[in-house]
């Protein structure tokens, strides 16, 4: 079975300033996806950015970025220039290959999470 | 479409209650799942249907949860007998089926459920 470790409960960070999170996740399977989701406070959870394991590129979506070391099996995300609202729960999650490469891509296993405050 | 939809946003119940949550999905997604976040921990997986078939089910979910889609558009999950352990938050979320591409899951806002 799968499992994701994120080894940081918390992180802080100061406005506008950079902050790494990590995840490192264990797998037997060679195709598969890692997702980092925010969680706001009584708010739902809302993608941040995701990565395909065959591709070699690290994925990246404005300020968000992931440093993805496949035989490392590690996933950090990076925020750049952080702002107020980035304040969250942040989650590291795997989910398995698609259908159509013999997987079965229902089910995303999380993290504990990692709660990151911003300091203005 | 404003997304998916979980009623009620909190439950506080007594132990020995049943209790019943509804899930409304984004319309044009197949698929639908169920997950619960206790505090301190990452969300775990429940059960998930492709349109009213319930295709897996997780150990976490014993007897005394139930969980149909009927017509595969809403959902419904129901604790029979509830119990102090039961106390968490339970996530739904929605995904069109996809053969290749990563499937990504749109989440509700979550029922939170306080057992006295």
């Amino acid at each position: 079975a799968q499992t994701v470790t994120q080894s940081q409960p918390e992180m802080s960070v100061q406005e506008a300033e950079t902050v790494t999170l990590s995840c490192t996740y264990d797998t037997s399977e060679s195709d598969y996806y890692l997702f980092w989701y925010k969680q706001p406070p009584s708010r739902q959870m809302i993608l941040v950015i995701r990565q395909e394991a065959y591709k070699q590129q690290n994925a990246t979506e404005n300020r968000f970025s992931v440093n993805f070391q496949k035989a490392a099996k590690s996933f950090s995300l990076k925020i750049s220039d952080s702002q107020l609202g980035d304040a969250a729960m942040y989650f590291c999650a795997y989910r398995s290959p698609p259908e159509g490469s013999g997987g079965s891509n229902y089910k995303l296993t999380f993290g504990k999470g990692t709660l990151l405050t911003v300091n203005p | 479409d404003t997304g998916v939809s979980q009623d009620p946003r909190h439950k506080i119940t007594k132990r020995g209650q049943n209790v019943t949550f509804r899930c409304d999905p984004i319309s044009e997604h197949n698929r639908l799942y169920w997950y619960r976040q206790t505090l301190g921990q990452g969300p775990e997986f429940l059960t998930y249907f492709q349109n009213e078939a319930q295709l897996e089910k997780s150990r976490l979910l014993s007897d005394r949860f139930s969980a149909e889609r009927p017509k595969g558009s809403f959902s419904t999950l129901e604790i029979q007998r509830t119990e102090q352990g039961d106390s968490a938050m339970y996530l739904c979320a929605s995904s069109l089926r996809q053969f290749s591409g990563a499937n990504v899951l749109t989440f509700g806002a979550g029922s939170r459920l306080t057992v006295l």
